[in-house]
């Protein structure tokens, strides 16, 4: 069964970087999906960061392109999620997820990290 | 970015009871629909892909419709496991958007 873990600070300073990373348990990073960042304000809706594909593909949500890196590490089997020049609307509960791509259908998130609240203050 | 808007936006209902979440793009994104519940302080659960498809190991009594623009998920028999909040998502297009979610409340 895979298994998704986020780990990283949970209080981080306005203007500071944000980075988080996901553990990737029961598969390999190398696989054929694509590993996603989504996050929830307290009390809010879903949004998505970004998704990675191990041949190199990153896609970002246009609203904070300009200040977000997805990587990933094969040698930890794992990914990593940098936010820059943060603000207390970055406050939310950050999940790592992994999308099943299934053929004509497009993309679902499958498994999900339990998420971890990061702090902006 | 597609916008995707849900209705009710909260809901009560009783165990045993039919309901209906519906679910809409503001623009026609064929059947690339994912619908999820959210269990208070959980991540969100994968439920139905490609509009109709029910993800595996997820219970009979969820199902998912629609094409285009319109979209319903339906839970035929309410479980006191399924008081949550339900999410939409397109996977159409990135960025991938969800709805503002449906918290689906006893009654």
């Amino acid at each position: 069964q895979v298994q998704l873990q986020e780990s990283g600070p949970g209080l981080v300073k306005p203007s500071g970087t944000l980075s988080l990373t996901c553990a990737v348990s029961g598969d390999s990073i190398s696989s054929d999906y694509w590993w996603s960042w989504v996050r929830q304000p307290p009390g809010r809706g879903l949004e998505w960061i970004g998704e990675i594909h191990q041949i190199g593909t990153i896609n970002y949500n246009p609203s904070l392109k300009s200040r977000v890196t997805i990587s990933v590490d094969k040698s930890k089997n794992q990914f990593s999620l940098h936010l820059s020049s943060l603000i207390s609307a970055d406050t939310a509960v950050y999940f790592c997820a992994r999308q099943i791509f299934r053929s004509g259908w497009g993309p679902s998130f499958e498994f999900w990290g339990q998420g971890t609240l990061v702090t902006v203050s | 970015d597609i916008q995707m808007t849900q209705s009710p936006s909260s809901l009560s209902a009783s165990v045993g009871d039919r309901v209906t979440i519906t679910c809409r793009a503001s623009q026609s994104i064929s059947r690339y629909l994912n619908w999820y519940r959210q269990k208070p302080g959980k991540a969100p659960e994968l439920l139905i892909y490609a509009a109709s498809s029910l993800q595996s190991g997820v219970p009979s009594r969820f199902s998912g419709s629609g094409s285009g623009t319109d979209f319903s998920l339906i839970i035929s028999s309410l479980q006191p496991e399924d008081f949550a909040t339900y999410y939409c998502q397109q996977s159409y297009n990135t960025p991938r958007t969800f709805g503002q979610g449906t918290k689906l409340e006893i009654k």
